[in-house]
């Protein structure tokens, strides 16, 4: 059974620059969340998808966006990268009926 | 906006010493729960709280929640190298999202 899987697991951009992370959530699971987690800090919350709608959404700019796909997989996409973007992008993953979050290893993305 | 505060932020210590590590807010919380993560990887969930007083255990780890569900603790006993990593304490907010507290970084040299 596979578990929360991300994709890739290093990136780096320049500023200004546009990218897009990927998430495939574990088997069975619909509901999938994105955190940014600044080194040596607790995991900030971005937003939350279930049923291909952004359902929730923390403190983050519109430059972050975000979709869900039928198949439950999701995308984050970053627009005009500052280099604060700098930072390891986790998604989770959960069924909505049984809300325990299980993380995927997450993306590296620093930003030059 | 509901905030959790963790305590100590760095903890070095040697193999077959206790720890405890505290974690805090003014908000009340439906549950707790406790991750571990280790370097190039996502959190692991260790436990979840639920009851206001409620202490659970897990090998040398005991959890205990505030009665007020405003706090809860994380107890180490005999601690070893391999309980080195990032301990985050996560509150399940009103509209079901986890806030995360800051972490607490613990080192066990051998």
């Amino acid at each position: 059974d596979a578990g929360v899987t991300q994709s890739p697991t290093h990136l780096i951009k320049t500023r200004g620059q546009q990218v897009t992370l990927r998430c495939s959530p574990k088997s069975g699971h619909d509901t999938v969340s994105w955190y940014q987690q600044a080194l040596g800090q607790g995991p900030q919350f971005i937003f939350q998808y279930y049923e291909e709608e952004e359902r929730q959404r923390g403190n983050f700019p519109d430059r972050f966006s975000g979709h869900q796909f039928p198949n439950y997989s999701s995308e984050l996409n970053v627009n005009a990268l500052l280099l604060g973007d700098s930072a390891l992008y986790l998604c989770a993953s959960s069924l909505a009926s049984a809300p325990r979050w299980y993380f995927g290893p997450g993306t590296r993305l620093t930003v030059l | 906006t509901q905030l959790l505060e963790q305590s100590p932020q760095f903890l070095s210590i040697q193999e077959g010493e206790n720890l405890t590590v505290y974690c805090n807010s003014s908000s009340v919380f439906s549950s707790l729960q406790w991750y571990r993560q280790e370097p190039g990887e996502g959190p692991v969930l260790l436990v979840t709280v639920v009851t206001g007083g409620e202490v659970k255990k897990l090998k040398r780890l005991t959890f205990q929640f505030g009665d007020a569900r405003k706090d809860s603790s994380l107890h180490i006993t005999a601690a070893q190298p391999g309980d080195t990593g990032l301990y985050l304490c996560a509150g399940r907010s009103n509209t079901g999202k986890l806030i995360f507290g800051q972490g607490t970084t613990l080192q066990v040299k051998p």
